[in-house]
């Protein structure tokens, strides 16, 4: 069955540091986005991909990059971690810019 | 700017109770609309979607939703919920392309959590 992965589930880093967050999916998907959730925010889009070579900035892009070399994956980095990124992390994509997007399981990530 | 609003932010009922959790957006015409499920620790599961057609559309686990142009809304029901309901629900909407620069991304309502009492 397709599926949408990241790794890892965990992570603790400290301030200062770079962090990527890899994003996997085997739906062939076109479109993949970033999110972070906080509480009382929901769920704010970060960065979004239309296909290979595209990158676009969302609500909360700043601190954050991503990079599209193949079909599948979208890393999320963050330049240098700060307390303010401490959240868990999700990545979804889609087979079409109006089309229902599929969830992966997160990645909870402190920054100390 | 185009918005979604959840306007509970937490809902205790019993279970066995019925259930309508409320979503509203803010738009000119019609979006695609979405309602999505988290339960504690896990990613968000997809419930039911409206793109078009009949207005009250079923999902998974015995939700269903109604569309009510009139009001703007998506108010998402149920009608007896079991204790494995307790989650939080995503009310998300779709705005079409290249519409005030949202350029047809997914927009999430800040949640509703839902607690069951035996």
């Amino acid at each position: 069955d397709a599926e949408i992965t990241q790794s890892p589930r965990h992570k603790i880093t400290e301030t200062g540091r770079q962090v990527t967050l890899a994003c996997h999916q085997t739906w062939n998907h076109n479109n993949m986005f970033w999110y972070r959730q906080d509480l009382g925010h929901g769920l704010r889009l970060i960065h979004y991909s239309y296909g290979v070579q595209d990158t676009n900035k969302g609500e909360v892009s700043d601190g954050y990059s991503v990079s599209r070399s193949n079909t599948e994956d979208l890393p999320l980095t963050l330049e240098s971690a700060a307390s303010s990124q401490t959240s868990v992390y999700f990545c979804a994509s889609s087979g079409g810019s109006q089309e229902t997007q599929y969830f992966g399981p997160g990645t909870r990530l402190l920054v100390l | 700017a185009q918005s979604v609003t959840q306007p509970d932010i937490h809902i205790t009922v019993s279970e066995g109770a019925s259930l309508e959790l409320r979503c509203n957006y803010s738009y000119g015409a019609t979006p695609y609309l979405f309602w999505y499920v988290q339960s504690p620790g896990q990613g968000l599961q997809l419930l039911l979607k409206y793109f078009s057609g009949d207005t009250l559309v079923q999902g998974i686990k015995g939700f269903e939703a109604e569309f009510k142009r009139s009001q703007s809304s998506f108010n998402l029901r149920k009608p007896s919920v079991h204790w494995s309901d307790a989650a939080e629900y995503f009310c998300a909407v779709i705005f079409p392309m290249n519409y005030g620069g949202s350029q047809g991304n997914l927009i999430f309502g800040k949640g509703t959590k839902l607690s069951v009492k035996p």
